[in-house]
């Protein structure tokens, strides 16, 4: 398997840019999972599926960030206008009911 | 948001030693996990932990649920060069239906000196 695949790896943007990182998850999970890494916040959960359904979406910061999950293989986080301050290491993960989350190796963002 | 009291924030020892860190919550959780980020990668499950009083090993790790569900210890023994990364406690809390949201330690980062 695979794995959680995230691109891409490195965006770097100009602020006030939008900004659309991907994520497909490991075939079967009915989990995904967003999160975002800083050294100030640590992993911050921002948004979680299951199902496709968006079921705790209290983390996204504030209404430039929006996630949607068209089919069980594809999931989208959306950052429109992109600030400096969004600036970090984005994860997706998923999971099964009965199983633990599984990580994507990640998206390092830079807003200039 | 809410976070786990994870320590030592960062431990430097000799290869061989062996380590211990801990997390501490004032919530009540009914899943204690432990995970490993190396650079540049995404955390990896090391252990996870279901019940109160819970040991469990994986190897030269093992891992605590604290009998007041409110803390969990890992411990790595006889530590390598490949044992260096950030550590991860993670927490899940109780509540009906679909909650599948982790609260986070903000990591313990080894090194390990050759």
């Amino acid at each position: 398997d695979a794995g959680v695949i995230q691109s891409p790896r490195h965006e770097v943007t100009e602020m006030g840019q939008e900004v659309t990182l991907r994520c497909k998850p490991i075939s079967g999970h009915d989990y995904l999972f967003w999160y975002r890494q800083t050294m100030m916040r640590g992993l911050e959960l921002l948004i979680y599926f299951n199902n496709n359904v968006p079921i705790d979406d209290s983390g996204m910061p504030e209404d430039r960030f929006s996630a949607k999950m068209p089919n069980a293989s594809f999931s989208t986080l959306k950052i429109q206008p992109s600030e400096p301050r969004d600036s970090a290491v984005y994860f997706c993960a998923s999971g099964q009911s009965n199983t633990e989350a599984f990580f994507g190796q990640g998206t390092r963002l830079t807003v200039v | 948001g809410q976070q786990l009291n994870q320590s030592p924030q960062s431990m430097f020892i000799q290869e061989g030693e062996d380590v211990s860190m801990n997390c501490t919550s004032s919530s009540i959780f009914n899943t204690w996990l432990w995970y490993k980020q190396d650079p540049g990668e995404g955390p990896v499950l090391l252990i996870a932990l279901y019940k109160a009083g819970e040991l469990t090993s994986n190897g030269r790790l093992t891992a605590q649920f604290g009998i007041t569900r409110k803390d969990s210890f890992l411990n790595i023994s006889a530590s390598i060069p490949s044992d260096v990364g950030i550590y991860f406690c993670a927490g899940q809390g109780s509540g009906t239906g679909n909650n599948r949201k982790l609260i986070w330690g903000l990591g313990t980062s080894l090194a390990v000196n050759p």
